[in-house]
């Protein structure tokens, strides 16, 4: 299975919206409703943010929204926060009822 | 409140098996749908997606393992382990486990992870 392909970096100044893509094929992000976002910050265990393309695990902020269309999902921040600044990756289910991951987006905050 | 433990050799040599060892508490591994699941990330890398494994026993792997590793629960039903076999130094990484909630790729609780390194 191939990886899903995310930007390397995005960058955004406080206050701003960002949003990170995620593109995959008909066969895992095109084919199933269930993306799942993960924020890991240096050092540090990755944290589920969004799972199911749009559905927030309780305590991560509103600030954080996913989306999909076609082959694509995205992770939204807005109101970017210095905290928010950690690498983010997406996964997929897929058909062969296995899971992929992104290749994983550096987020910076200017 | 779920917590996971993954405990193991820090250092394996190569051409060998790789054996880690999962510890759940404050949960049953045979309750609920979810799927127990090792993923790995080599230094400065992403993530990868090893496997999973449901209470039942039914396995899914990356396909890109080609057959080298065996997920199992054990008989105590609170812990879960993985075996790597025939691992290369390039298989150096940092090894998770995690609860995916449905098998479907949403894992909500890690563990800390546990730091192989695979060298001569």
């Amino acid at each position: 299975q191939s990886a899903l392909t995310q930007p390397a970096s995005v960058s955004g100044s406080p206050g701003q919206s960002i949003t990170i893509s995620c593109n995959g094929t008909t066969s895992d992000v095109g084919g199933y409703k269930h993306v799942s976002w993960y924020q890991q910050h240096p050092g540090k265990v990755p944290k589920l943010m969004i799972y199911d393309v749009i559905n927030r695990p309780s305590g991560v902020s509103n600030r954080f929204s996913g989306s999909k269309s076609g082959n694509t999902a995205s992770l939204t921040i807005s109101g970017l926060q210095a905290e928010d600044e950690a690498d983010y990756y997406c996964s997929s289910y897929t058909r062969s009822a296995t899971v992929v991951f992104g290749g994983g987006t550096k987020v910076t905050v200017l | 409140q779920v917590q996971l433990q993954e405990s193991g050799p820090g250092l394996v040599k190569p051409s060998q098996t790789l054996s880690l060892t999962c510890s759940v508490s404050g949960a049953s591994i045979n309750g609920g749908g979810f799927y127990w699941t090792w993923i790995r990330q080599v230094p400065g890398k992403g993530l990868e997606w090893i496997g999973n494994i449901r209470y039942s026993g039914i396995t899914y792997y990356n396909p890109s393992l080609k057959s080298r590793a065996t997920i199992l629960v054990d008989a105590s039903k609170t812990k879960f382990s993985l075996e790597l076999s025939s691992v290369t130094a390039a298989e150096t990484a940092v090894y998770y486990c995690a609860r995916d909630d449905g098998g479907f790729g949403g894992m909500g609780v890690w563990g800390q992870g546990t730091s192989v390194t695979v060298s001569s």
